[in-house]
C-alpha cells in the first residue's frame, strides 16, 4: 500500500464509449500526474498538476482530458479512444519541489477493443 | 528530449548471485530513484538518493548517486526468487521542470531458483 489508490484496475471499453479513471492519494501531497506505460517503452509522463493546477501536458491528445477536483484527487477522463491507447495508466504523486519522489499507484490496464 | 540510458535491459541469474545495473545520462540530475515494478503493479520506490557520491541502502539493496551526477547504478546482493521483476531508474534533472522525472527503460531481472 503506497497511499496512491487507482480505480478500477482493470477496464475494456469500445472506441465509441466514454469513461474515466480515478486517482485519490492519502499522502498530503500537493502535486499528482498521470503516466503512460506501453510494452517495452519507458514510463511517458501525460499531465503534471501542482495545487489543482495543470502546469504541464506533454502533447498528448484530446481524447485524455484530466481533472484536478482537490489535490487529493485526479481523474482521467478517456473517450474516443483508439487501440494504440491500450496500456496501463499509472497515477503519481509527490511534494512539488527539489528533493522529494513519486509514489505510485497500482495503475489501471486499459484495453480499448 | 533527455533521456536515461538504463542497463541491461535484462538479466538471468540464478538464486544467490549478486545483481548490478546501472543507468547514465549526458544531463547532470539532482535526484536519482530506483523503483522495482512487478507484472501489473505500479512502481514502488526503493532507494532515494539525493547528493552526489551518496551510497544508500535498503536491506539486500544498495544504490549510489555518482559522482559526475550522471549515473546511478543499483546492486542486489545475494538474489532471491522475489527479487524477479521490472527495475527503473528514473531522476530530476538539474534545473529541470520541478517534480519532472525521467525514467530509464528499466531492467528486466529473472531469477532461477
Amino acid at each position: 500500500e503506497t497511499g496512491v489508490t487507482q480505480t478500477p484496475r482493470h477496464l475494456v471499453m469500445g472506441m465509441t464509449n466514454k469513461k474515466s479513471l480515478k486517482c485519490e492519494q492519502h499522502l498530503g501531497h500537493n502535486a499528482m500526474y498521470w503516466y503512460k506505460q506501453s510494452a517495452k517503452k519507458p514510463l511517458e509522463l501525460m499531465f503534471v498538476y501542482s495545487l489543482e493546477e495543470r502546469v504541464e501536458n506533454n502533447s498528448v491528445p484530446s481524447r485524455f482530458s484530466p481533472e484536478c477536483p482537490n489535490s487529493s484527487h485526479l481523474f482521467l477522463h478517456l473517450h474516443t479512444l483508439q487501440p494504440e491507447d491500450s496500456a496501463l495508466y499509472l497515477c503519481a504523486s509527490s511534494q512539488r519541489g527539489e528533493g522529494t519522489e513519486a509514489f505510485f499507484g497500482q495503475g489501471t490496464r486499459l484495453t480499448v477493443v | 528530449g533527455q533521456q536515461l540510458n538504463q542497463s541491461p535491459q535484462s538479466m538471468f541469474i540464478q538464486e544467490g548471485e549478486d545483481v548490478s545495473m546501472n543507468c547514465t545520462s549526458s544531463s547532470i540530475f539532482n535526484t536519482w530513484l530506483w523503483y522495482k515494478q512487478d507484472p501489473g503493479e505500479g512502481p514502488v520506490l526503493l532507494i532515494a538518493l539525493y547528493k552526489a557520491g551518496e551510497l544508500t541502502s535498503n536491506g539486500r539493496l544498495t544504490a549510489q548517486f555518482g559522482i559526475t551526477r550522471k549515473d546511478s547504478f543499483l546492486n542486489i546482493s545475494a538474489s532471491i526468487p522475489s527479487d524477479v521483476g521490472i527495475y527503473f531508474c528514473a531522476g530530476k534533472i538539474y534545473g529541470g521542470s520541478q517534480g519532472n522525472l525521467i525514467f530509464g527503460k528499466g531492467t528486466k531481472l529473472s531469477v532461477k531458483p
